[in-house]
This record gives C-alpha cells, structure tokens and sequence, in this order.
C-alpha cells in the first residue's frame, strides 16, 4: 500500500464547476505539499501545509493532521487549470514521498 | 530567477550507451535531489544530495551515478542505458531536508533508450 494515496486518479469537469482532489496519508508527518503538473511541463508547488487551511486565488487546501488526510479545492474551476495535481508528504529525513496524482481535465 | 534548470530537456539514446543529466539551481540550496516520473507509479528518488561533495542513494538508485561537486549543481549519469531506463527525470532544490521546507522542481527531461 501506498504511503500517499490519491483520489480520484482522473477527473473531468466541466468549466465553473467546484473540483475537489484528496489526498490520505498513512505515516505521521508535520506538512503536506501539493503541487500541480502542466502537460509537457515542469512541477511548480502549490502549497505547503501543517494545519487548518490555505487559499491563493481560487485554489483552496485543506489538511486534518490528526484524520492524515488533506484535500485539495479548485473554485470556478477554468480549462486553464487543466493539470496533474500530486499531494507529496515527507514523513521523515529529506525524502518527500508523492502520490500518484491526479489528472484534472477542465472542459469549456 | 532561473530556479532549477535542467539540461537536456529531450534526450533518445540507444541500448548502451551513457549520458549525463545536468541539474543547477541558482537558490544556494543545500539539499538536491533526482527522480524519475513514469506512469501509474508518483514520482520516486533516485538519488540525493545534502550539501556539496555528498550523495545518497533513494528508492531507485541502481543503474545511476550522481555527483555534487558544486554546491549549485547536481549531475545524474546513466554509465549504460537501458530501456527500462525511458522515464521524466526531474531535478529539484530545497533550502533544507526539514518537512515544512518547499522544493523546488525543474522542467524535467524526457529520456527515450531504444
């Protein structure tokens, strides 16, 4: 069993709708990462987290420490937030472990 | 700022033969860090740097060198390629090894052996 699962793998949406991604985790740790993935391109963070939550611009994350489980939200979602979304912990030492991500396609 | 770049960022090599991924980051990051991105599995480390002149094995280090003879860069070489070797590698940079510190990834390179 993964360290760091995911869900859903893949998710369409249509353009305005509420998108919500989650990530479980089994091992303790003190912050998540989300980070988000374009076709072809390169990883960029999103966010780092210990607790409660964090917002920039319409992208909203959530993590619960003590349920080891953290979700990602995407408001009015646009096809520009068309990505792989991966939620990465880093239980102990400098090894960060990631999930598999998940594929979000935003139609118009 | 150019963060962390990665050189080649395409690369086709035969059965065989070696090559050298180029990872530098103009952050002065100690820690850095190489992984391989292939489908169905989340990105999984090779091998890892925490300051200058060290290295360290990851989750998936056979097959592979590495060296951080400069604090800004770390090099990833494959002595012989082979096609299970076809993966994303991407390179990434952070301040320190703590959990709550960001890391900072490169654009990958796409790496076919044939």
């Amino acid at each position: 069993k993964n360290e760091v699962e995911q869900s859903p793998q893949n998710l369409t949406a249509q353009e305005g709708e509420f998108i919500t991604i989650n990530c479980s985790y089994s091992v303790g740790i003190s912050a998540l990462h989300w980070l988000q993935q374009h076709p072809g391109g390169g990883i960029v963070s999103l966010f780092m987290l210990s607790s409660g939550k964090k917002k920039h611009g319409r992208l909203i994350a959530t993590i619960n420490i003590q349920e080891k489980h953290s979700s990602l939200h995407i408001t009015a979602s646009h096809p520009r937030d068309s990505a792989v979304y991966i939620c990465a912990v880093r239980p102990s030492g400098s090894r960060l472990t990631f999930g598999e991500g998940t594929q979000l396609t935003v139609n118009p | 700022n150019a963060g962390v770049t990665q050189t080649p960022k395409f690369r086709v090599l035969k059965t065989g033969q070696s090559m050298t991924l180029l990872c530098a980051q103009d952050m002065n990051h100690e820690y850095m860090y190489w992984y391989r991105q292939d489908p169905g599995m989340g990105l999984r480390l090779i091998h890892y740097s925490v300051g200058e002149g060290t290295t360290a094995k990851g989750e998936v280090p056979d097959g592979y060198n590495v060296s951080r003879l400069k604090k800004q860069n770390f090099l990833l070489g494959l002595e012989s390629a082979a096609p299970s070797q076809t993966s994303v590698y991407f390179c990434a940079s952070s301040y320190a090894g703590g959990e709550g510190t960001e890391a900072f990834f490169g654009q990958g390179t796409r790496l076919t052996v044939v």
